[in-house]
């Protein structure tokens, strides 16, 4: 079964420091990757995406994509305790494959301290 | 206001009941898709259908069934079969051939 992978921690980060989240997919034909934000006991909302290799920035929210290495990351600046919440990296299938859902991560818990 | 509407948001079973559970979109999304998630885990794919009057099964689909008659709707029950059935169970769309996913509120269903 294809996989996400990321580290659970807690992270913890003190208010105004950048947070560095990381994710790894185990298959190489993932085309897209996204970023989701979960607060306890609520939905996930998604935060960003990223298709191509490189950076892509949206407000204090940076991802990076490295398909050779099947990394991705996302990048926190400035960050608020208000952004204390679990982080979901999800990928997708190629559309050849016919499967548009996508596979989760089991999320990383990030603890933004004032 | 467009977004996807999941109810009931708390949902109490007995041993050996069937419930459904309902998720409606008015986003005019082609798919939907049924997640599971556990205590301090990531989501699970139980089902998604990618048109009308089709689905597919996903990761875990023992135990659930799904019927997609309706663009807009995309219920899910949770049978008797299903040995371990509490958990959060988020419902998402997204358009056909785009592929950010939006979810709902959730529903937690326990066993009682």
């Amino acid at each position: 079964q294809k996989e996400v992978e990321q580290n659970s921690g807690p992270l913890s980060v003190p208010e105004g420091a950048i947070a560095s989240l990381n994710c790894t997919y185990s298959d190489r034909g993932s085309q897209s990757f996204f970023w989701y934000r979960q607060y306890s006991g609520k939905s996930p909302e998604l935060i960003m995406f990223i298709y191509s290799n490189g950076d892509k920035e949206d407000g204090r929210f940076t991802a990076q994509l490295n398909k050779a290495s099947q990394y991705v990351s996302l990048l926190i600046r400035d960050s608020q305790p208000s952004d204390s919440a679990t982080y979901l990296c999800a990928a997708q299938a190629p559309m050849d494959t016919g499967r548009r859902a996508l596979t989760f991560g089991s999320g990383t818990r990030l603890q933004v301290q004032p | 206001d467009g977004g996807i509407t999941q109810s009931p948001k708390y949902l109490f079973r007995k041993e050996g009941q069937n419930v459904t559970l309902s998720c409606e979109q008015n986003l005019n999304h082609d798919a939907m898709y049924w997640y599971r998630q556990d205590p301090g885990q990531g989501l699970r794919l139980i089902y998604y259908s990618q048109i009308v009057n089709d689905f597919q099964k996903g990761d875990i689909a023992e135990g659930y069934s799904v019927s997609r008659e309706k663009k807009e709707s995309f219920p899910l029950t949770v049978t008797s079969a299903q040995k371990n059935p509490t958990a959060f169970y988020l419902c998402a769309s997204s358009r056909g051939g785009a592929t950010e996913a939006f979810f709902g509120q959730g529903t937690r269903l326990t066993v009682v």
